[in-house]
């Protein structure tokens, strides 16, 4: 079963709008962290925004918000005042404890954000 | 500094050939992992390492494996490469704070014809 749920495989948003892209999750630990992550077309790997499982404010990072709702267990981002260099794919990700001790992070299968000018 | 560093970028196999890609890192990360990337797939976690010593598998660990031997270096092994496996390969590292962020490397593209 996906532990990460991303159902939007595409958004359109025009720009210096905001959009929220949508992810669920599924654990059954009660400590626990969700990322979002962005991957322009260059492949690379960026880190966005984090929200604990027992932060009570949703987190922030300039035009990223986390909008974490625990008892639905989701944890969409949104961006506002989309920029042309917004589009990219957006990934949702969960640390949650791993069998040998520690923890283990897996993700969603992402969401492809075309931002319009 | 380096970050995390993964070798070659690019690499074909012909199927059932064998191959190692190497990861390693600076930082003196305790966690790493393997991840795979197909398309429509997102991010799929292969095997992870929470120390040297200490292995164990993720979402997809069939036809790969793995060890810890220090701390910097987290090799991926292809023991007998298929089709299935053509993917981009990324190794990411991390350390034991408080939000736990993974720090990738470039990735490798791997094509097995």
């Amino acid at each position: 079963a996906q532990k990460i749920t991303q159902t939007q495989p595409g958004m359109f948003v025009q720009e210096k709008e905001a959009v929220t892209l949508d992810c669920t999750y599924d654990t059954s630990d009660q400590s626990y962290g969700l990322f979002w992550y962005k991957q322009p077309s260059s492949g690379e790997m960026i880190f966005l925004i984090y929200q604990g499982s027992y932060d009570e404010q949703n987190a922030t990072e300039g035009r990223y918000s986390l909008n974490f709702q625990k008892a639905r267990k989701s944890a969409n981002l949104v961006i506002s005042a989309s920029q042309l260099g917004d589009s990219a794919m957006y990934f949702c990700a969960m640390r949650e404890s791993a069998n040998t001790g520690g923890f283990k992070t897996i993700f969603g299968a992402g969401t492809r954000l075309f931002v319009k000018a | 500094n380096a970050g995390v560093t993964q070798t070659p970028k690019f690499q074909v196999l012909k199927t059932g050939q064998s191959m190692t890609l190497q990861c390693a890192q600076d930082m003196n990360h305790e966690y790493m992992s393997w991840y795979r990337q197909d398309p429509g797939m997102g991010l799929r976690l292969i095997h992870y390492s929470v120390g040297a010593g200490i292995t164990d598998q993720g979402e997809v660990p069939n036809g790969y494996n793995v060890s810890r031997s220090t701390t910097e270096d987290f090799p991926l092994r292809l023991l007998s490469a298929a089709p299935s496996q053509t993917s981009v390969y990324f190794c990411a590292s991390s350390f034991d704070g408080r939000v736990k962020k993974l720090f990738f490397g470039s990735g490798t593209q791997l094509s097995v014809l």
